[in-house]
Formats: structure tokens, sequence, C-alpha cells
């Protein structure tokens, strides 16, 4: 167990419809990521967020969004669902400091696996 | 954008052989770090490199990296079943709050 609670595990549902993972970081940890992992794919990173406000944004659609709640979970919200949106999605967690203390290493979730029909 | 490339992008070897993957960066990096993911899981932390020229070792893995701080890699020593995976190298520039994760590079290793 890294820490890094990610729910639901696996999500099957259809093509146009919403959906919300969720994320709790590990504790102490005010940094959270999102990253998305298609099959045999490297890890595209989505959106970070520091302490509740949002710090870095990747490739992230604009039907996708997401946010740090005041307890630090978070949360991705998927919209209008396409086949192609089918992936794993990570989410990590990361300290406070400097790179040099560790401050940037990140504890990933298990993910949550998200099959579109 | 700051871009990270790893090769190979895949590495079949028979166990007992050694094994390399290489990062290589568009710009210079403050540290870099190496995750591996076994099949079916999620990516795990093995060690950070910040100083040019860094070399670190952990049992059979040797991590460098490079004078420049634009390259890095990864070997392994007489590969091990156990050592199956995915092996990501991830860079973080040097005005940039995050890393970016090169594609990775899976190892297969036949008994």
């Amino acid at each position: 167990d890294s820490g890094v609670t990610q729910t639901p595990k696996h999500l099957i549902t259809a093509t146009g419809q919403r959906v919300t993972l969720r994320c709790s970081p590990r504790s102490g940890d005010l940094s959270v990521y999102w990253y998305q992992q298609s099959l045999d794919q490297g890890l595209q990173f989505l959106i970070q967020y520091y302490n509740g406000e949002e710090r870095a944004k990747g490739n992230i659609l604009e039907r996708f969004s997401a946010q740090q709640f005041p307890d630090l979970h978070s949360e991705l919200n998927l919209s209008s669902l396409e086949l192609g949106d089918s992936a794993l999605y990570f989410c990590a967690s990361s300290t406070t400091g400097t790179p040099r203390s560790g401050a940037n290493v990140l504890t990933f979730g298990a993910g949550s696996r998200l099959t579109v029909l | 954008g700051q871009q990270v490339m790893q090769i190979p992008q895949y590495q079949h070897v028979q166990e007992g052989e050694d094994f390399t993957t290489y990062c290589n960066s568009s710009t210079t990096l403050s540290n870099i770090q190496w995750y591996k993911q076994r099949p079916g899981g999620h990516p795990v932390f093995l060690i950070q490199l910040v100083k040019s020229g860094e070399v670190k070792k952990q049992k059979r893995l040797t991590f460098q990296f490079g004078e420049a701080k634009k390259n890095s890699s990864l070997h392994i020593t007489a590969t091990q079943t156990t050592d199956v995976g995915t092996y990501f190298c991830a860079g973080m520039g040097t005005n940039a709050g995050k890393s970016t994760f090169g594609d990775g590079t899976t190892l297969t290793v036949k008994p």
C-alpha cells in the first residue's frame, strides 16, 4: 500500500457519459498529480494541484476537469466520454520542500481503470 | 516544451544478460528520477539523481546522470525474472515544478 488511495479501481461506462475519479494523497503530501496511461503507452501528465490550487497543466482535454479540496483529496472529472478515453488513470502525490530533499518524488496510487464502451 | 526521450522502447533478454535503458532530455535537467512499473501495477520510485556525473547503485542496478545533466541511464547487471516491467525516467527542468516522463522501456526476461 503506497498510501495514495484511488477509487474506483475499475469503471465501465458508455460513450457520452460522465465519471468522477477520486484520489486521497499520502498523509502530509500537499501536491496531487493526475496521469493518464493508455494501453502499452507512457504516462501522460494531465494536471497538478498544490494545496488546493492548480499548479501545472499538461495535455488535459477541455472535457476533463479536476480540483483539490481543502482536505487535500482530489477529483478528476471526465465528461462526454469517448472510446479513446479508455485508459488507466493514476493519481500521485508528493511532499513539499526542495528537490534535493525528495520533494518532487511521486508516490502513485494503484490507478483507476476506465473502460468506455 | 521540455521533451524526454527514452530508448529502447522494448528490450527482451535472456535471464542473466545485462540490460540498459537510456534517457535523453531536450533541455538541462535539475534532477532525474527513475520509476519501475511491474505488469499490472503502478509506477514505483527507484531513485533520484541530482548532481552532474552522479552514479548511484542499488544492488544490481546502476544509475548514471550525465555530466551535462541532459541524459541518464539505468543499467541492470545479470537480469532476473523479477526485473520484468517498464522502467520510466522522469526529468525535472530547471524552471519547471513538475517532472516530464519518458515513454518507458519495457523489459521482458526469458528464464
